[in-house]
């Protein structure tokens, strides 16, 4: 089965403080990708990356960065944490295909952060 | 800017009755639509996906029902029972063949089962 780890599933953080949550997947999917929950907002897409050290620009990524420098781990970064950041944050990956059909995307558990 | 709406934001249904949960899209150059299910404390799952060559796909008791003229697409649930309580999000994305398509999700709809 596709595990997609998640190291921190609740953090509790200040507002200023720079915070990192990791993502690990085990079945060296190609593509990885950090999304944010919100109640009413759904899923939007932070940032997504389909090759180490690649990373592209989602519909948030205002506030965030990544980093991709092994093909299993994907980071997001906030550089200084702010109140409007708490939320649900989830990691997938997927395998990279081509043609006719989409690579199924693979969840983690989430972290829930929570700025102060 | 919403590019896939869903709706409604909650709904609850009655064990055996018929859920239905529909979605609408802009972008006219979406070609893959699945649908995703997330129980409490889980991420969600893939549950059900369609191309837009078919305006139908069945997997047990979920189906998925697309109108490529309206730009809509619906999930139904028949015979819903209380494990299908969850919520559940439409998506929507463009196939390339790069392989670094990103989907776009839906708001999601809380659904609950009640005996």
């Amino acid at each position: 089965d596709v595990k997609v780890t998640q190291s921190s599933r609740y953090l509790v953080k200040r507002t200023g403080e720079k915070v990192f949550l990791e993502c690990v997947q085990d079945m060296d999917h190609e593509n990885m990708f950090w999304y944010r929950q919100d109640p009413g907002l759904g899923l939007r897409l932070i940032y997504f990356s389909y090759d180490v050290k690649m990373k592209e620009k989602g519909d948030i990524p205002e506030g965030y960065s990544v980093s991709r420098e092994k093909k299993e781990r994907f980071s997001l970064i906030l550089e200084s944490a702010s109140t409007n950041q708490t939320s649900m944050y989830l990691c997938a990956s997927s395998l990279r295909t081509s043609g006719s059909w989409h690579g199924e995307l693979f969840f983690g558990e989430g972290s829930r952060l929570t700025v102060l | 800017q919403q590019q896939v709406k869903q709706s409604p934001q909650s709904l609850i249904v009655q064990k055996g009755g018929i859920s239905i949960i529909n979605c609408a899209y802009e972008n006219t150059a979406f070609d893959y639509f699945p649908w995703y299910q997330q129980f409490p404390g889980k991420g969600p799952a893939l549950l059900i996906a369609i191309r837009p060559d078919v305006s139908e796909k069945k997997e047990g008791r979920f189906t998925i029902s697309f109108n490529k003229s309206a730009k809509q697409f619906s999930l139904h649930i028949m015979d819903s029972q209380p494990g299908d309580s969850a919520t559940y999000f439409c998506a929507a994305s463009k196939i390339s063949n790069f392989g670094n398509e990103k989907l776009t999700f839906g708001t999601g709809t809380r659904l609950t089962i009640i005996p």
